[in-house]
């Protein structure tokens, strides 16, 4: 594809459930980046893929956050047991390579009620 | 942990005005990139500065690394109704790796 693409554009659940959110990045990149962005902060790193593996998941705020890339392109942040706080942008990038331009899809609007 | 600030906040300025916003670092970093979101959309990539001391412009855009690598500052000149958004940097620290850590950003408004 042309960009970084991630589904659901929005996402609206109640506080307990669980929910997944897709990345597909640029093909080709080998770096694949989660942020997360509350409305006027910039955005948090929660976890970055090099390849299929988590390079570094520091970011992930605790243990109901999880993300998988299991054949190294598309990625999937799952989250559990949902919270009001968990309310947020929730941002993909990818690069060709580390520490190289990072190009952000245009992320997924998830609401906790 | 790393931690990169960005002052001010907020700038309004009029057309024609110049702006400049500010980057600082708690941490010697390996390069700094600068990132334009506008209002409803996603950060864009506008410049990566990699070695002590440099300078880059992109035409009324002035980006500057500090000698120590932890400070960056971002000049725009003439200030135009397209330059609307908030500009982010954001700083890979020395041992880090891919982690990108984000400024809170400077949400520049400007008045016709």
């Amino acid at each position: 594809g042309a960009g970084v693409s991630q589904t659901p554009s929005n996402k609206v659940t109640e506080k307990g459930k669980y929910v997944e959110l897709r990345c597909d990045p640029i093909s080709g990149h080998t770096a694949l980046y989660w942020y997360r962005q509350s409305l006027g902060q910039g955005p948090e790193f929660l976890i970055y893929f090099q390849g299929t593996g988590a390079a570094d998941d520091s970011g992930l705020p605790n243990d109901r956050f999880f993300a998988v890339r299991p054949e190294g392109s598309v990625s999937t942040l799952k989250i559990q047991r949902t919270e009001r706080g968990d309310s947020a942008v929730y941002l993909c990038a990818s690069s060709l390579d580390l520490q190289e331009t990072q190009y952000f899809g245009p992320g997924t609007r998830l609401l906790v009620l | 942990g790393q931690q990169v600030m960005q002052i001010p906040q907020y700038q309004h300025v009029q057309e024609g005005e110049d702006f400049t916003t500010y980057c600082n670092s708690s941490t010697t970093l390996s390069n700094i990139q600068w990132y334009k979101q506008r209002p409803g959309g996603h950060p864009v990539f506008l410049i990566q500065l990699v070695k002590s001391g440099e300078v880059k412009k992109q035409k009324r855009l002035t980006f500057q690394f500090g000698e120590a690598k932890k400070n960056s500052s971002l000049h725009i000149t003439a200030t135009q109704t397209t330059d609307v958004g908030t500009y982010f940097c954001a700083g890979f620290g020395d041992n880090q790796g891919g982690k990108l850590i984000f400024g809170q950003g400077t949400e520049l408004s400007v008045k016709p």
